[in-house]
């Protein structure tokens, strides 16, 4: 069964910095999502990967398939970005598997 | 832009009770899934379903659990005697493929209360 780790667990930083997320998982796998969790519990996908870079907004995800480690960055990070964003791999008849989150807060 | 919805909200149901937590799916997804998040913890997976299957399940998703897509459009999570532990959020999820290659689409979650 494949390990989910995420780090750091918690994140506070100043609005308008660079904030990395990373995940390290322990079984190969086809694809990696980032969620993000708001407060009110909602749930919602940032990007699937299976390879390489994705970019949308502030928000770019990467991977290194060989290493079996992603992050998630976020450039010029605004306290609307305050949330716990969510590694999950995909296992196949495991179905996804979840870190358990990095709580961010940006704070003004 | 489409959205998955979740009802009820909130459902509070006393120990041995049966609960019927209810999906609406994005209409021409063809994958859909439960998750559970007990309260302070991570998601975890419950199960998927796919060409009026269950394709894969977890260890959670034992007897009392049960998935069915009745009409075409609802998609149900069914727990027949509830226990407390079964007290967490619920997330219903769908996506166009299979999610090895097809971004998630999440309710907003029932929150189910067992007393």
């Amino acid at each position: 069964k494949n390990e989910v780790e995420q780090s750091p667990q918690n994140l506070t930083a100043q609005e308008g910095e660079f904030i990395t997320i990373n995940c390290s998982y322990s079984v190969g796998i086809s694809a990696l999502h980032w969620l993000q969790q708001h407060p009110g519990g909602g749930i919602v996908s940032l990007f699937m990967l299976s390879s390489g870079k994705k970019k949308h907004g502030r928000l770019i995800a990467t991977i290194n398939i060989q290493e079996k480690h992603s992050s998630l960055h976020i450039t010029a990070s605004h306290p609307r970005d305050s949330a716990v964003y969510i590694c999950a791999v995909w296992g196949g008849a495991d179905g996804l598997t979840f870190g358990k989150g990095t709580h961010l807060i940006i704070q003004p | 832009e489409p959205e998955v919805t979740q009802t009820p909200s909130h459902q509070v149901t006393q120990m041995g009770q049966e609960v019927i937590l209810r999906c609406v799916p994005i209409s021409n997804h063809l994958y859909f899934y439960w998750y559970r998040q007990i309260l302070g913890q991570k998601v975890e997976f419950l199960v998927s379903f796919y060409n009026n299957e269950i394709s894969e399940k977890s260890e959670i998703f034992d007897d009392q659990f049960s998935v069915e897509r009745p009409d075409g459009s609802n998609f149900t999570l069914k727990i027949r005697s509830t226990k407390l532990e079964d007290s967490a959020m619920y997330f219903c999820a769908s996506t166009r493929e299979s999610s090895y290659n097809s971004p998630l689409h999440f309710g907003n979650g029932t929150r189910l209360t067992v007393t």
